[in-house]
């Protein structure tokens, strides 16, 4: 079946680092586009990244560009998120997202935490 | 960007009665090129990820029961519980993916009366 597992998340200081990975598994990974999704404690859904099924098309929200960094690994069935300079409000439940290309997000991944606090 | 505006943000029914949400886009969804809104529907209990229910504004997801109903075109778009159930306890969210950024409405929680 359609599974992804996050990993990498937890507390880390403002202006520090991380790295997340999202590992796919149930489905042919390169047919794909991948997104980052995240939600804040309480709060709503939204939108962080998108990548192709190839990786050659990438975009990124407002609220992070210039300091996240999507890659994707299609022969290790592998989503990343490199998250540098990191502030209080980018804590958030990070969720890994499967899309059907040109079309939604139709599976999600169980997320993985990251708490930005010193 | 595109914002997606859901109401009410929250609700309250009768088990066996109708909900209803709804959501407005601040600019069209709908690519006349194929005639597809590009709108999907999720649903998120607590402590879970959201699931999928509709996609292309009224297309039911594999194994989403018949009581879930998406409806609407252009910027005004409807999800419908014919019948509610003590599972349809949730918050919906209502997201557009014409283009990026790739946005949500802000969630409409569904409660029992």
């Amino acid at each position: 079946q359609v599974q992804m597992v996050e990993s990498g998340g937890g507390l880390v200081n403002p202006g520090g680092s991380l790295r997340l990975s999202c590992a796919g598994s149930g489905f042919i990974f390169s047919d794909y586009y991948m997104s980052w999704i995240r939600q804040a404690p309480g709060k709503g859904l939204e939108w962080v990244s998108y990548i192709s099924s190839s990786g050659s098309t990438i975009y990124y929200a407002d609220s992070v560009r210039g300091r996240f960094t999507i890659s994707r690994d299609n022969a290790k069935n592998s989503l990343h998120l490199q998250m540098n300079s990191l502030r209080a409000d980018d804590t958030a439940v990070y969720y890994c997202a499967r899309g059907v290309p040109a079309a939604m997000v139709d599976y999600w991944g169980q997320g993985t935490l990251v708490s930005v606090s010193s | 960007d595109i914002v997606m505006t859901q109401s009410p943000d929250s609700l309250a029914v009768s088990l066996g009665e109708r909900a209803t949400i709804n959501c407005k886009s601040s600019q069209s969804i709908l690519y006349t090129s194929n005639n597809k809104n590009y709108l999907a529907w999720y649903q998120q209990k607590p402590r879970q990820p959201p699931k999928l229910l509709i996609y292309w504004a009224s297309t039911r997801e594999s194994g989403v029961p018949d009581r879930f109903t998406g409806s609407g075109s252009g910027t005004d778009f409807t999800l419908t519980i014919s019948s509610l159930q003590a599972e349809d306890v949730a918050v919906y969210y209502c997201h557009q993916y014409y283009i990026t950024p790739h946005t949500f409405g802000q969630g409409t929680k569904l409660e029992i009366k």
